[in-house]
């Protein structure tokens, strides 16, 4: 089946320092990748929506300046928090979906912290 | 989007069947139901999904009412591993999941 792969799956650095978390697709072409991030005892929220080669739309409420996401390639999405802060620490996971609308295949998650 | 609702949480004892139930009121005609699961730490993972006949796999069965109106993901032999939150999500191609608060179902020994 699909499988999507999400690097790292935790990082800890220091506030003010920039942090990229990769999503790869792996054995299919993702025309469309999201980015969610989910706080402790919480559901996930999506942060934002990237297509290949576009601009992401980004969700109310997310800092496109802070949060950048790059979708160069069909397999690979990146999600860079700038300047991170503590209140940026949470578990990040990105999803994928390819043409045909088969649902969406979900990344293991990367967990940051900011200290 | 259709909203889903879902009890907050649920026990089940280790080997019995676990019944999650899924309102959708207000699903359309185009929507179909997925269930995702999250175990702790995890990035959510695939259970099943139908439109409107009920459906089975390895994992799970989901029972979709005729009206279409709620669903209900059956697990048939619970074990402790399938203790996690369950999402039930209406989606049609070209909308984004949206996650609902799910349900925490804990497997007891």
């Amino acid at each position: 089946g699909a499988v999507v792969s999400q690097h790292p799956s935790w990082v800890i650095c220091k506030s003010g320092t920039s942090v990229k978390i990769e999503c790869r697709s792996l054995d299919f072409q993702a025309t469309t990748m999201f980015w969610y991030r989910q706080f402790p005892k919480q559901s996930l929220m999506l942060m934002a929506t990237s297509n290949e080669g576009s601009k992401a739309t980004y969700e109310q409420g997310v800092e496109k300046d802070k949060f950048l996401i790059n979708h160069a390639s069909l397999t690979l999405s990146t999600l860079t928090v700038t300047s991170a802060h503590p209140e940026d620490s949470s578990f990040y996971i990105c999803s994928a979906t390819g043409q045909g609308g088969t649902g969406y295949t979900f990344g293991s998650g990367t967990r940051l912290t900011v200290v | 989007d259709a909203k889903t609702t879902q009890p907050p949480s649920m026990d089940c004892a280790e080997g019995r069947a676990a019944n999650l139930p899924c309102n959708h009121s207000t699903i359309s005609g185009n929507e179909y139901v997925y269930w995702y699961r999250q175990i702790h730490s995890q990035g959510p993972q695939y259970i099943i999904h139908g439109l409107k006949n009920n459906e089975t796999n390895e994992m799970a069965s989901l029972i979709i009412t005729e009206d279409r109106k709620s669903s209900t993901l059956i697990l048939p032999h619970a074990t402790l591993r399938d203790t996690a939150v369950y999402y039930c999500i209406a989606w049609d191609y070209g909308q984004n999941f949206v996650f609902g608060p799910g349900t925490r179902l804990s497997v007891l020994p």
